[in-house]
């Protein structure tokens, strides 16, 4: 058990429609990540924050946002969905971006399965 | 543009043996490089990693190797066992300007473990 929640584990739903992914990090991680595992494919990397601010953005589409609350916990919000948006979800925290080894890496929750149909 | 790539999707040792997963890089600008382990239905969990000031890192059974001239790196499992089969995924960071962190994942390498 990394520490690390996600809710929920799965997700069915239709296309056009919106979802919310929530993420609760480790206790005392102020960073969070979101990544998206499609079939076949490694994790893409999507959003950072820290300590509530974004932080990096790697693919992410218009359609996806996500924020940080005050007390950490994250939330992943997929509008507009499409079929191909069907993959597993991962939130990942590390306690801070940077700042020596250790303070890095990231550690993973157990994942959302999003099927849209 | 694949910056890490793992080339071998899949990987099959004798229990007892040696299990080499090996993980290639483009972007000499990665710093840190981690291993994780990932089992069906579940989140990659951390397994090691190594700073790319050094050239080797070792904790148990595990131990990566960094070859910053080649821009390779392995992980070495030894003696493997059989709750060691799963997909295994290198990864390296980059983009760490004003405190950011991404994380570039290979494509994962499946390894079996055959009693």
């Amino acid at each position: 058990d990394s520490g690390v929640t996600q809710t929920p584990k799965h997700l069915i739903t239709a296309t056009g429609q919106r979802v919310t992914l929530r993420c609760s990090p480790r206790s005392g991680d102020l960073s969070v990540y979101w990544y998206q595992q499609s079939l076949d494919q490694g994790l893409q990397f999507l959003i950072q924050y820290y300590n509530g601010e974004e932080r990096a953005k790697g693919n992410i589409l218009e359609r996806f946002s996500a924020q940080q609350f005050p007390d950490l916990h994250s939330e992943l919000n997929l509008s507009s969905l499409e079929l191909g948006d069907s993959a597993l979800y991962f939130c990942a925290s590390s306690v801070a971006p940077s700042g020596g080894l250790g303070r890095e890496t990231q550690y993973f929750g157990p994942g959302t399965r999003l099927l849209v149909l | 543009d694949q910056q890490v790539k793992q080339n071998s999707p899949s990987l099959s040792v004798q229990e007892g043996r040696i299990s080499i997963l090996n993980c290639d890089y483009t972007n000499s600008m990665f710093d840190y490089f981690l291993w994780y382990k990932k089992y069906p239905a579940e989140g990659p969990t951390f397994l090691i990693s190594i700073s790319s000031i050094k050239d080797k890192n070792e904790d148990g059974r595990f131990t990566v190797f960094l070859n910053k001239s080649a821009k390779h790196l392995s992980l070495h499992i030894v003696p493997s066992q059989p709750g060691d089969s799963a997909v295994y995924f290198c990864a390296a960071r980059g983009d760490i300007i004003q405190g950011a962190q991404k994380l570039v994942f290979g494509q994962g390498t499946r390894l079996t473990i055959n009693p």
